[in-house]
């Protein structure tokens, strides 16, 4: 139990253009959604947190305008990266987490690698 | 704030041989402690946690127990296997919902 998908695995786009990542609890529902980013050998970086219906509360330091975050559901969440450039090129990786009993687990999704050209 | 802290890898080992990973954590209060596993090009994989002290999690031959008066959470395996080769991140949660990670440690296992 307690699967996480995402997808796409992978994505190559060019400068400027916009790229959608979902992320989705497959067999519980995901009160709580949590976006990272994770560069080469480094640990997971914090990106934003998300609750279903809620606007998503945002690390410091990362750009909300930029990486625009819809929790519609509780078992859907997407990542926007808005005009994505080179530097925007990482691992991205989500968890989600019950809220309920054992909340304090969170199941991560198998990432996706972004690649701007 | 909280805070993890892992011993740097890599960590090589040969087949068979026993494993340690050091883990240790500053924390309010009485947080959650875990133990993630990442594979090449994939995401983390909950290997074992432990939600208070004294509690052990085990998982795959592999245990931690929660110590409270060390702080630690120290990962240990009796005999690993080169498919145990991965990035093992230790984190904790106190209770606020996020979870704080250690840098990771690299372990690689030879035939």
């Amino acid at each position: 139990g307690a699967v996480v998908s995402q997808h796409p695995s992978w994505v190559i786009c060019k400068s400027g253009t916009s790229v959608k990542i979902e992320c989705r609890s497959l067999d519980f529902q995901a009160t709580t959604m949590f976006w990272y980013r994770q560069f080469p050998k480094q640990s997971l970086m914090l990106m934003a947190t998300s609750n279903e219906g809620s606007k998503a509360t945002y690390e410091q330091g990362v750009e909300k305008d930029k990486f625009l975050i819809n929790h519609a559901s509780l078992t859907l969440s997407t990542l926007t990266v808005t005009s994505a450039h080179p530097e925007d090129s990482s691992f991205y990786i989500c968890s989600g987490s019950s809220g309920g009993a054992g909340s304090d687990t969170q199941y991560f999704g198998p990432g996706t690698r972004l690649t701007v050209l | 704030g909280d805070s993890v802290t892992q011993m740097e890898g890599p960590v090589t080992l040969s087949e068979e041989a026993f494993l340690t990973i050091n883990c240790t954590y500053t924390a309010t209060g009485y947080p959650s402690l875990f133990w993630y596993v990442q594979y090449p090009g994939e995401g983390l994989q909950l290997l074992l946690k432990a939600t208070k002290a004294d509690d052990k999690g085990s998982n795959k031959g592999f245990e931690a127990t929660y110590r409270k008066e060390t702080t630690s959470f120290h990962l240990e395996k009796g005999s690993v296997q080169v498919s145990d080769s991965a990035v093992y991140f230790c984190a904790l949660n106190s209770g606020y919902s996020t979870l704080t990670f250690g840098k990771g440690t690299m372990l690689l296992v030879s035939p």
